[in-house]
């Protein structure tokens, strides 16, 4: 079982639709999740962090976590065509407070 | 305020080869990272310093070295290239949180 998974993508949804992005980790002990954008050819960057259960919101981004289910979600609202990029799930290890990276998944927002 | 630092951009190797890349930041962070991400897969954490003078292994650190002599610079070596060794390296600080990191722009490395 991979330590954190996402669900695969290519993701493609309208302008000013909701995109909903899932990630599932596999070590119970974790406390710290992240998620970054990531654009073609650029490097990753941070766009939120949440460490309690339930939602936390940031402008047009939502995430939501359920440690008893180890899941963790994202979710875009009013997407942009500038929202289209690969989103990737990371979790903190509980052992070594070091991260796992899920594959990440591609989003495309089409006008 | 550059942020983190990365160079060179891309680098093409021949196997047996070894080269530095070079990572610095201005961001006074303790903890460094670098990481590499292959096509389709997450970053892996290759080597992580918590400090000058303080470096451990992360995930798969065969192949590489690094040292940590201040804390704007955490250069990593690669010894003998190996074509698996072909892949994006991202070098990474942060304060104190691994997840809150800040990205340098990125080392695009082929070994040939």
């Amino acid at each position: 079982q991979k330590e954190v998974e996402q669900n695969s993508g290519p993701l493609s949804v309208p302008e000013g639709a909701i995109a909903s992005l899932n990630c599932t980790y596999s070590d119970r002990g974790s406390q710290s999740f992240f998620w970054y954008r990531q654009y073609s050819g650029k490097s990753p960057e941070l766009i939120m962090s949440i460490y309690s259960n339930g939602d936390k919101e940031d402008g047009r981004f939502t995430a939501q976590l359920n440690k008893a289910s180890q899941y963790v979600s994202l979710l875009i609202r009013d997407s942009q065509p500038s929202d289209s990029a690969t989103y990737l799930c990371a979790v903190e290890r509980s052992n070594d407070y070091k991260l796992s990276f899920g594959a990440g998944t591609t989003v495309t927002v089409r006008a | 305020n550059a942020g983190v630092t990365q160079t060179p951009k891309f680098r093409i190797l021949k196997i047996g080869q070894s080269m530095t890349l070079q990572c610095t930041q201005d961001m006074n962070h303790n903890y460094m990272y670098w990481y590499r991400q292959d096509p389709g897969m997450g970053l892996k954490l290759i080597y992580y310093s918590v400090g000058a003078g303080i470096t451990d292994k992360g995930e798969v650190p065969n192949g590489y070295n690094v040292s940590r002599s201040t804390t704007e610079d955490f250069p990593l070596r690669l010894e003998l290239a190996a074509p698996s060794q072909t892949s994006v390296y991202f070098c990474a600080s942060s304060y104190g949180v691994a997840g809150e990191a800040f990205f340098g722009q990125g080392t695009r490395l082929t070994v040939v």
